[in-house]
């Protein structure tokens, strides 16, 4: 079956800490992107990726980074200098382009700062 | 900066009856409009996308645009308490391939 996953589903953080979320996708699409929601809010995209080894800052990408050695991959990393990085967080993918092309998502990894 | 926005409801409908959701954009140039369901603590899910003035029928569903307007709705007929869930409206806006999102409405179908 084609899809995306993600890993881990909770991810519990300690302040000061580092940690990567997972986000693998078989669906052979170039274009992935990540989005954190907050409670009551819609997605804000936090970075995004149209090709391997080339990815753009999104609206909040502040304290994160990302990477993109494979097309199936694109791992989040939650650094310490994001503040208030308690959240839901969403990875997606689609065919890149302008038109009506879907975003695909997984199920999505749920973050809390102890 | 581009805009979509929601009414954030709760918007509560009995079984059986039509819900209406509604989503106004900012971006004249948009052209393309997704609806989204998303369950509470799950991923959100396609329902249906639209990039043609009028009306887009897909079952229960019904995407109706209006780019004069800058106003796109989301119908869901024969409402089912499990179509309980929050709708979030993506548009994309011409020359761009990200979509912006709106907040989203919670949709409440109570027996």
């Amino acid at each position: 079956d084609g899809g995306i996953t993600q890993s881990p589903k909770y991810l519990f953080r300690k302040e000061g800490q580092n940690v990567t979320l997972s986000c693998e996708q078989n669906l052979n699409h170039d274009a992935m992107y990540w989005y954190r929601q907050d409670p009551g809010q819609g997605l804000r995209l936090i970075y995004y990726s149209q090709i391997v080894n080339d990815f753009q800052k999104g609206d909040i990408a502040e304290g994160y980074s990302v990477s993109r050695e494979k097309k199936e991959s694109f791992p989040l990393t939650v650094t310490s200098a994001q503040k208030n990085p308690t959240a839901f967080y969403l990875c997606a993918s689609s065919i890149p382009g302008q038109g009506n092309n879907e975003q695909f998502f997984g199920p999505g990894t749920r973050l809390t700062v102890l | 900066q581009k805009e979509v926005e929601q009414n954030s409801g709760p918007l509560s409908v009995p079984e059986g009856a039509i819900a209406s959701l509604n989503c106004t954009y900012s971006d004249r140039g948009s052209q393309s409009f997704f609806w989204y369901r998303q369950y509470s603590g799950k991923s959100p899910e396609l329902i249906m996308f639209i990039y043609s003035n009028g009306d887009k029928e897909d079952g229960r569903f019904t995407a109706q645009l209006n780019k004069a307007s800058q106003y796109v709705s989301l119908l869901i007929r024969d409402s089912q308490p499990s179509d309980s869930a929050t709708y979030l409206c993506a548009v994309k806006a011409g020359g761009s391939y990200i979509p912006t999102f709106g907040r989203g409405t919670s949709l409440i179908v109570h027996p």
